[in-house]
């Protein structure tokens, strides 16, 4: 059973600044069934990312996603002020499986 | 532009059985999987299970077989969850969302259905 763990929990910043998101599986898996989501408080998960690293329709270029084999990345290049919320990367396993991280929450400093 | 609509709020006693309903609006469910996932307060995001409506199959997470069916009517477009032997522990949002066949992501999620385990 494939286990995604991100990290950090908690990240604090500043709009403008830079975020950096970690998901790393504990075994490698293909970057085709990677995917990320945004979810702000009372609202149901949002696709962001796709594919390890495709923008689904209507997101920001300022989102970017990358990695291969155990660690996947999330970027937002200059967060905006409606960035603020907890982000959790997926997986979807061969046998029609799906595998969360745990989250994490970018919170202003 | 397809929506996933949710049945409304449920309160339960521990040893109960709820059912939660997901219908496309907009859309029908030929070439996707619906899959259910749960949101306890103040916690992440964990899958129960999911099916394929076009074929009827439907899988289920290890920790809840047993407790947890789920079901397709293609002629309403809608799955429905049934979890049976609830206990204060399952008080949580549920999700249904939706997954293009070999997509490998969910594109289209429900409003999410609150289901409270109370005595």
């Amino acid at each position: 059973e494939i286990v995604l763990t991100q990290s950090p929990a908690t990240l604090s910043l500043s709009p403008g600044e830079r975020a950096t998101l970690s998901c790393r599986a504990s075994e490698s898996v293909s970057s085709s069934y990677i995917a990320w989501y945004q979810q702000k408080p009372g609202q149901a998960p949002r696709l962001l990312i796709y594919g390890a690293s495709n923008r689904a329709t209507g997101i920001p270029d300022r989102f970017s996603g990358s990695g291969s084999g155990t660690d996947f990345t999330l970027t937002i290049s200059r967060v905006e002020p409606e960035d603020f919320a907890v982000f959790y990367c997926q997986y979807n396993g061969r046998s029609r499986t799906w595998t969360f991280g745990q989250g994490t929450k970018v919170e202003v400093k | 532009q397809v929506q996933l609509v949710q049945s409304g709020a449920e309160v339960k006693t521990p040893g109960s059985a709820v059912k939660v309903s997901c219908r496309a609006s907009g859309d029908t469910f030929s070439s996707y999987a619906i899959i259910w996932v749960r949101q306890a307060p103040g916690q992440g995001l964990e899958w129960m299970g999911g099916i394929i409506p076009i074929f009827g199959s439907a899988n289920y997470a290890q920790q809840f077989q047993g407790r947890v069916s789920i079901a397709a009517d293609d002629s309403t477009s809608t799955v429905y969850l049934e979890f049976s032997t609830l206990r204060f522990e399952d008080t949580a949002v549920y999700y249904c969302a939706r997954s293009k066949l070999g997509s490998g992501y969910l594109d289209t999620w429900g409003q999410g259905t609150l289901v409270a385990v109370s005595s």
